[in-house]
């Protein structure tokens, strides 16, 4: 099955641009309709989407964040990234990778799901 | 500030029935389909209700979801300690190129 495990540094310092990845393995990165998403929590707090790609390279963000956002992908090497520009104390958070699916409207709407969510790791913002 | 509203806290005794509301709008709940995880104490988030109401391989038929308009709500019968976590309803959102959106999450506590 499909797992997906994120990585990068722990600890950035504020002005700088925050750097994760996410390597799925267990299948392709091209398989299926499959968007890659970004999901952060804040030590005691909610969920919040930052960004999604397909594996064409179509993205969509959060609003709030999109003008420091880049999601991108690597399909040669089945792994997907995130950069975050001019980071402050207040993008301190746990960051999760998923795979968002499958990703097909009808009558009802939109259908999709995030299955299966990395395990996280936890990004610090601080001097 | 969270898009999708829910309660944030939720308590119960084993063996009761719970619910847990989340509410939001036009261009989420209410054109869109609704999705519930569950987040364990220390642990990443997992897939609880798909599409409203569907349960994921391996979730009891003790969770089960439903959807009215721009509502939705999770129940979750016969609780159980396990249970004690957080939930979070999540929907897709039409507005400004289309995002995703959280409610800010109910913990769940089992008395």
């Amino acid at each position: 099955q499909v797992q997906l495990q994120e990585s990068g540094p722990g600890l950035v310092k504020p002005s700088q641009t925050l750097s994760l990845t996410c390597t799925v393995s267990g299948g392709s990165i091209s398989s299926g309709s499959y968007y890659w998403s970004w999901i952060r929590q804040p030590a005691g707090k909610g969920l919040e989407w930052i960004g999604r790609i397909y594996t064409s390279g179509s993205t969509n963000y959060n609003p709030s964040l999109k003008s420091r956002v880049t999601i991108s992908v690597d399909t040669s090497k089945n792994q997907f990234s995130l950069k975050l520009s001019s980071v402050t104390a207040a993008d301190t958070a746990v960051y999760y990778c998923a795979r968002d699916h499958p990703n097909y409207y009808d009558s009802s709407g939109y259908y999709s799901w995030f299955d299966p969510w990395g395990q996280g790791t936890l990004v610090t913002v601080s001097s | 500030q969270s898009v999708l509203t829910q309660p944030p806290s939720a308590s119960g005794t084993p063996g009761q029935r719970v619910t847990i509301s989340c509410s939001g709008s036009s261009s989420n709940i209410g054109s869109n389909t609704v999705n519930w995880y569950q987040q364990l104490p220390g642990t990443a988030p997992k897939l609880l209700i798909y599409s409203n109401n569907q349960r994921p391989s391996g979730v009891p038929d003790r969770f089960s979801g439903s959807k009215s308009g721009t509502s939705a709500s999770l129940a979750i019968s016969g609780l159980q300690s396990e249970d004690e976590a957080d939930y979070y309803c999540a929907a897709w959102d039409d507005s400004l190129n289309g995002h995703w959106v959280f409610g800010g999450g109910t913990k769940l506590t089992v008395l």
